[in-house]
């Protein structure tokens, strides 16, 4: 089946413009995650959501960073006023549920550029 | 607070020899633990995972990692390397006492010579 699709691979932005990165999970995954990854670093934490609430977004840097997944399934990031800080790659993993013992499914990553 | 060290940035084994990928935590509880695989230009894939029972787990390819928890470690094994093993290594952990974090390392970059 389909995996973990984010849109769009890339986005090249200027500093201090709106910007939305999409998600869409597996279907049939009530558990989706947010990360960010910066070059020779791992995922960081961004938020987590189970169905259509945040349960976790404690990873969010400032509250220029906004992610929303409303009808329990597509998810989208939003990054206001950005800054060149936040280029990085903008992951989005999915699993069955919240229980911690799942592994989470990965998609390609958003790869963003703030100039 | 949770974390994960990868203590070495890169490892360098020939085919054929056995190859090691070293990973230690914290967590205050007790700890879900995976490794993920990174190959260029393609997402993180799930290798394993000790949730618990037996230390030794194995898991795709032909990987496998054992679970000491006197150490708190979970280094990442296999017998013989391929070359096409060469890729980026993660280790992760979740607190099973609760929270949604899962916490990366910063990876472990595996070269394999043929």
């Amino acid at each position: 089946g389909a995996g973990v699709s984010q849109t769009p691979s890339n986005k090249v932005t200027e500093k201090g413009k709106y910007v939305e990165l999409r998600c869409d999970p597996i279907s049939g995954h009530t558990a989706l995650y947010w990360y960010r990854q910066s070059l020779g670093q791992g995922p960081e934490f961004l938020i987590y959501f189970q169905g259509t609430g945040a349960a976790d977004d404690s990873g969010l840097p400032n509250d220029r960073f906004f992610a929303v997944r409303p009808e329990g399934s597509v998810s989208t990031l939003k990054i206001q006023r950005t800054e060149r800080g936040d280029s990085a790659v903008y992951l989005c993993a999915s699993s069955p549920e919240a229980s911690g013992f799942y592994e989470q499914y990965f998609g390609p990553g958003t790869r963003l550029t703030v100039t | 607070a949770q974390s994960v060290a990868q203590p070495e940035d890169q490892v360098n084994v020939a085919e054929g020899n056995p190859l090691t990928v070293k990973c230690t935590y914290s967590v205050s509880g007790n700890p879900y633990l995976f490794w993920y695989v990174q190959y260029p230009n393609r997402g993180l894939q799930f290798l394993l995972k000790y949730i618990t029972g037996d230390n030794l787990v194995k898991g795709s390819y032909g990987f496998e990692a054992e679970f000491n928890k006197s150490q708190t470690s979970f280094h990442l094994k296999k017998p013989s390397a391929l070359v096409s093993d060469s890729a980026l290594y993660f280790c992760a952990v979740r607190d099973s006492g609760g929270g949604f974090k899962t916490i990366f390392g910063a990876g472990t970059r595996l070269f394999v010579k043929a």
